[in-house]
């Protein structure tokens, strides 16, 4: 079946630098697109979202762009700090279907 | 805001015994979610509630699983019998509706030895 997948599985940069975490996803009617973050002993937290009609959307440090022709989703944060080193998902899902996840990014930041 | 709330935290069970998981999604949030989540993967769906009625239940091994939200409100996902590989944390997740944000709960890490 389709699937969500992730370029990299694990990511390390340097604290204040910025992180760029990319995902690929295959099913071409996806229309809605999640970023979540999670830490070791939680549950996934919501970073950001973005949906098809939508190629760019802009948070609190966090950036995820949309390019719909290749199916790939990035999610771009600025000046990494020593907290945002978790594991990054990225999730799709299209009309009422449930959230597909990739595998996972580990972000690891140096300090 | 209340978030999702789960329990237990922590379970260890033996292979073969029956266990069971409660969840109580955000208020008024129609859709609800149990994902499984085994060491080192992303959440895996197993099944997907609008209200009590049953969206997406394809990927839940019916042979053992089961789910329920009787009351369209709180939901509890059963093994019975438990099997070594059913070893990871049960994540619940809550949303208003199909195509929204989903908040998950802190999930139950089941150990089945």
């Amino acid at each position: 079946g389709e699937s969500v997948g992730l370029h990299l599985p694990t990511l390390s940069v340097q604290e204040g630098d910025n992180s760029i975490i990319n995902c690929a996803y295959s099913n071409s009617a996806s229309d809605y697109f999640i970023w979540y973050k999670q830490e070791s002993g939680k549950g996934p937290q919501f970073i950001i979202d973005i949906r098809s009609n939508m190629d760019k959307r802009q948070g609190q440090r966090v950036t995820v762009l949309l390019n719909k022709t290749v199916k790939h989703l990035s999610l771009q944060i600025a000046a990494t700090q020593p907290g945002d080193s978790a594991v990054y998902f990225c999730a799709e899902n299209s009309g009422n279907t449930p959230l597909v996840f990739g595998k996972g990014t580990r972000l690891s930041v140096i300090a | 805001e209340a978030g999702v709330a789960q329990s237990p935290r922590y379970k260890i069970i033996e292979k073969r015994q029956s266990v069971a998981f409660w969840c109580n999604p955000i208020s008024g949030h129609a859709t609800l979610y149990w994902y499984q989540q085994i060491l080192g993967q992303g959440p895996k769906l197993l099944i997907q509630f609008q209200n009590n009625g049953v969206v997406d239940d394809s990927q839940l091994p019916k042979d053992r699983f089961s789910a329920e939200r009787l009351k369209g409100v709180d939901s509890t996902l059963k093994i019975q019998p438990a099997k070594l590989e059913d070893s990871a944390v049960y994540l619940c997740a809550s949303s208003e509706q199909g195509n929204t944000e989903a908040f998950f709960g802190q999930g139950t890490r089941l150990t089945v030895v």
